[in-house]
């Protein structure tokens, strides 16, 4: 069974805390994408990456960045954790086909407080 | 720019009824077009998947969805509905030739007994 998981499903961090969301897919994907899901707002993207260490911003970049030493994880940090962060944290891959079917992890409700 | 609309945010529809999501997309020519379902604190999962070819596409779990073109819509539907439907929907658009997927702000679909 292919599979996306993502390191915590909940978590609590308070403000101006540095934040790592890690994602890690079993399928051989080059693509993997972080997005935002906020009620209303659908999902957001928020940085995709093609390729190992490449990586190109999405929608709504700002306060994020990441990282992709290996194919198979891809990390979002949050440098200073902020109030307006809080959010759920959906990581998918898909193959280079391009635009080939999304596999979603279950996601990271993280909580800034 | 491309966008997507999903006009409708709730539906109830009662078990057993049928049931048609709709989603309209602006794009300026034949996009990928994509229906995914998240249950309650789960990441997405795809229903269908279009990308060329026969307008009537079957999925998962009895759904099927039409491509439009003259309309700029992808209409989800099923016949039956069955009280584990009930999740929220989200329909996507991916352009061509890039690895960007466009997320509607999704339908969520309560099912009565």
């Amino acid at each position: 069974d292919v599979k996306v998981t993502q390191s915590s499903r909940y978590l609590v961090k308070r403000t101006g805390e540095k934040v790592f969301l890690e994602c890690v897919q079993d399928m051989d994907h080059e693509n993997m994408f972080w997005y935002r899901q906020d009620p209303g707002l659908g999902l957001r993207l928020i940085y995709f990456s093609y390729d190992v260490k490449m990586k190109e911003k999405g929608d709504i970049p700002e306060g994020y960045s990441v990282s992709r030493e290996k194919k198979e994880r891809f990390s979002l940090i949050l440098e200073s954790a902020s109030t307006n962060q809080t959010s759920m944290y959906l990581c998918a891959s898909s193959s280079s086909s391009p635009l080939g079917e999304q596999f979603f992890g279950p996601g990271t409700r993280l909580t800034v407080l | 720019a491309q966008s997507v609309t999903q006009p409708d945010i709730h539906i109830t529809v009662s078990e057993g009824a049928s049931l048609e999501l709709r989603c309209n997309y602006s794009y300026g020519a034949t996009p990928y077009l994509f229906w995914y379902v998240q249950s309650p604190g789960q990441g997405l999962q795809l229903l269908l998947k279009y990308f060329s070819g026969d307008t009537l596409v079957q999925g998962i779990k009895g759904f099927e969805a039409e491509f439009k073109r003259s309309q700029s819509s992808f209409n989800l539907r099923k016949p039956s509905v069955h009280w584990s439907d009930a999740a929220e929907y989200f329909c996507a658009v991916g352009a061509r030739g890039t690895y960007k997927y466009i997320f509607g702000t999704g339908t969520r679909l309560k099912v009565l007994a």
